[in-house]
């Protein structure tokens, strides 16, 4: 158990619809990094934020954001889902921000798999 | 070209026997991380290095730095090692250390 939470574990929905993700890091980790693994492309950084704040963009499409609350979890949340939205959405959180010398180890929660229909 | 490239991209090996998956990179790196994902998706971190090398248990990660280059090894192979390894560059500057992953590489370990 690396101490990272994610809510739901499975979600199936249809296509256009909105569907919000949950993130709770490990105790002390101030990180919070969101990825998408999809059967084509491989696991992608979409987005890292840093005690509340946001650090960094990766691949993420402009239907999807996220934030990270004063208690530090996080949300991300997808809207006008597709098809190839399809994929994994894992959740990591580390003590630093990756721009600290790599962030230290990161943590990753157990994910959610995104069914879109 | 990836940025981040593994090999093999399948490795089939029997039980004991000595495991070696590579990943070379292209970008400038602040570290190295190799992650482990079981069958079941979930993601480990196993190593996160920057230089030289790191020891834990059956499983040792090398990285040269000059040669963009990683290593991770592991002693006496066990079924229960089957998984995907992943290799991951956190890379410096405009991307703020994020991680790029590689393709990784599927390990099998027959009994």
């Amino acid at each position: 158990d690396s101490g990272v939470t994610q809510t739901p574990k499975h979600l199936i929905t249809a296509t256009g619809q909105r569907v919000t993700l949950r993130c709770s890091p490990r105790s002390g980790d101030l990180s919070v990094y969101w990825y998408q693994q999809s059967l084509d492309q491989g696991l992608q950084f979409l987005i890292q934020y840093y005690n509340g704040e946001e650090r960094a963009k990766g691949n993420i499409l402009e239907r999807f954001s996220a934030q990270q609350f004063p208690d530090l979890h996080s949300e991300l949340n997808l809207s006008s889902l597709e098809l190839g939205d399809s994929a994994l959405y894992f959740c990591a959180s580390s003590v630093r921000p990756s721009s600290s010398g790599g962030g230290g180890t990161q943590y990753f929660g157990p994910g959610t798999r995104l069914l879109v229909l | 070209k990836n940025e981040v490239e593994q090999s093999p991209q399948n490795l089939t090996a029997q039980e004991g026997e000595f495991i070696t998956i590579n990943c070379s990179y292209s970008v400038g790196i602040s570290a190295l991380h190799w992650l482990q994902q079981h069958p079941g998706g979930g993601i480990v971190s196993l190593f996160m290095l920057s230089s030289g090398k790191k020891k834990h248990g059956r499983l040792i990660a090398t990285i040269n730095i000059q040669e963009k280059h990683s290593s991770l090894h592991i002693t006496a192979s066990h079924p229960r090692d089957s998984a995907v390894y992943i290799c991951a560059a956190s890379n410096y500057g405009g991307s703020q250390g994020n991680l790029i992953f590689g393709k990784g590489t599927k390990l099998s370990v027959k009994p």
